[in-house]
């Protein structure tokens, strides 16, 4: 199955700035899922991002808080931008990997004050 | 509309049988996952159903049943590490083939 490294494992930002997160898989896979984890509950998607083309949001979610880059096969970044409090959460990229399902990066906990 | 509900928490003694049931309602069923999640780490993939029947693969275990939107996930000679978080999954044809998660169930063994 493919690996994930998946960086900052964890930041403290304050209100209005940005974070970028980044995920590099061992491998070329054509689409990348980013989730968000709110604490004690489930994944929620945010986008899916393919190569080549501007990435798919789910309701709640537009491109300007959360622009998604996918330059190559094996390479997405996921940007926070003017964060607030509430956008404190667990951030997590996935893969498909085939019968195995969807395999995850190790996540970014991320804490806007 | 997409729905899954599970348990939010279970109790099992360390050496028991637990089983997590599963109910979904989705309009293009995809096949269904059950992932492993410990505090404050990623998910990791245990299981995945498609057609109906039982998955066996160690000392966990996966049912499914289309018709009737239902799964478990059956873990047998219970360990105090099995204690995490273990979220269903349905992935959705009519969705885009994207992953509808449950809010999952926290399980807590005791020895």
């Amino acid at each position: 199955s493919a690996v994930i490294s998946q960086k900052p494992s964890r930041d403290i930002c304050q209100r209005g700035t940005s974070l970028t997160i980044q995920c590099q898989v061992d491998s070329q896979v054509t689409m990348m899922f980013w989730y968000r984890q709110q604490p004690g509950q489930s994944l929620t998607l945010i986008a899916t991002a393919n190569q080549g083309s501007e990435a798919t949001y789910e309701s709640g979610f537009v491109i300007d808080k959360f622009p998604i880059s996918r330059p190559n096969l094996t390479f997405s970044t996921l940007t926070v931008s003017n964060m607030s409090p509430e956008d404190s959460s667990i951030y997590l990229c996935s893969v498909e990997t085939g019968g195995e399902g969807y395999t995850f990066g190790s996540g970014t906990r991320l804490t806007v004050v | 509309g997409q729905n899954i509900d599970q348990p939010t928490e279970m109790t099992a003694t360390e050496g028991a049988i637990v089983q997590i049931n599963c109910t979904y309602q989705t309009s293009g069923f995809n096949g269904l996952f059950w992932y492993q999640q410990h505090a404050g780490e990623a998910p990791t993939f245990l299981s995945y159903n498609v057609l109906d029947g039982l998955e066996e693969k160690g000392r966990f275990s996966s049912f499914l049943s289309r018709s009737k939107g239902y799964s478990y996930l059956l873990l047998k000679e219970l360990q105090m590490k099995d204690s995490a978080s273990y979220l269903c999954a349905v992935r959705d044809a009519d969705s885009n083939y994207q992953l509808i998660w449950g809010a999952g169930t926290k399980l807590i063994i005791k020895p």
